[in-house]
């Protein structure tokens, strides 16, 4: 068990530019979750998958969020045309489960920085 | 859609003492699974101690124990016998997806 990695720790970018964070789950865990979160926040749910398909979006994501998962194991989140509303720690977490009923495994996040 | 509140943004214990962080959530499902997660600066967020509601045995672990209060939709954190390792942030989730807004512990040695 390696643990949740998350690369890379942090982005600085300049607005309008595209960025793509990886994440790397426990090998034998079926789900992955995004989540994004702000100074002094919890984390906001963004978006899981169970392998490689994508079961939930949350409303709050823009059509400038994408996530894939392509083959069950790592995923990407991308974010086009970044806004410096999009600064951020970007958490990745994993579980191996078929319900809620298992916790979460995080990865130490992606500190993104919009300027 | 489910909503977590947590009402106490910071909390102080001083260590070996107890302290009681609230948490009360909203859901009209009767299946479900809370948990306390722990987030100690700069360092991943790490499970503290988990509830199913069909339970109604409050969960243990260790220092940690719950009070879930089902009807009243409540579920509060227990640390008992306070460690200076206990300073974090403490979340409270509902099931995968929702977490309240957290608390900061800290504790006075």
């Amino acid at each position: 068990d390696t643990g949740v990695s998350q690369d890379p720790r942090h982005k600085i970018t300049k607005r309008g530019q595209n960025v793509t964070f990886r994440c790397d789950p426990i090998s034998e865990h079926n789900r992955l979750y995004w989540y994004r979160q702000t100074l002094g926040q919890g984390p906001e749910f963004l978006t899981y998958f169970q392998n490689e398909a994508q079961l939930e979006k949350s409303r709050l994501l823009s059509d400038r969020f994408s996530a894939e998962r392509p083959k069950g194991s790592f995923s990407t989140l991308e974010i086009q045309r970044t806004e410096q509303g999009d600064s951020a720690m970007y958490l990745c977490a994993s579980s191996l489960s078929f319900s809620y009923n298992s916790p979460l495994h995080f990865g130490n996040g992606t500190r993104l920085t919009v300027t | 859609a489910q909503t977590v509140t947590q009402s106490q943004p910071e909390m102080s214990v001083q260590e070996a003492e107890t302290v009681t962080l609230s948490c009360t959530y909203d859901t009209s499902e009767s299946d479900y699974y809370l948990f306390w997660y722990k987030q100690p600066p700069s360092r991943q967020m790490i499970l503290v101690i988990r509830q199913e509601a069909y339970k109604q045995q409050n969960a243990t672990e260790n220092r940690f124990s719950v009070n879930f209060q089902k009807a009243a939709k409540s579920f509060s954190l227990k640390i008992s016998d306070s460690q200076l390792g206990d300073a974090a942030m403490y979340f409270c989730a509902f099931n995968d997806m929702r977490f309240g807004a957290g608390t900061r512990l800290t504790v006075k040695p």
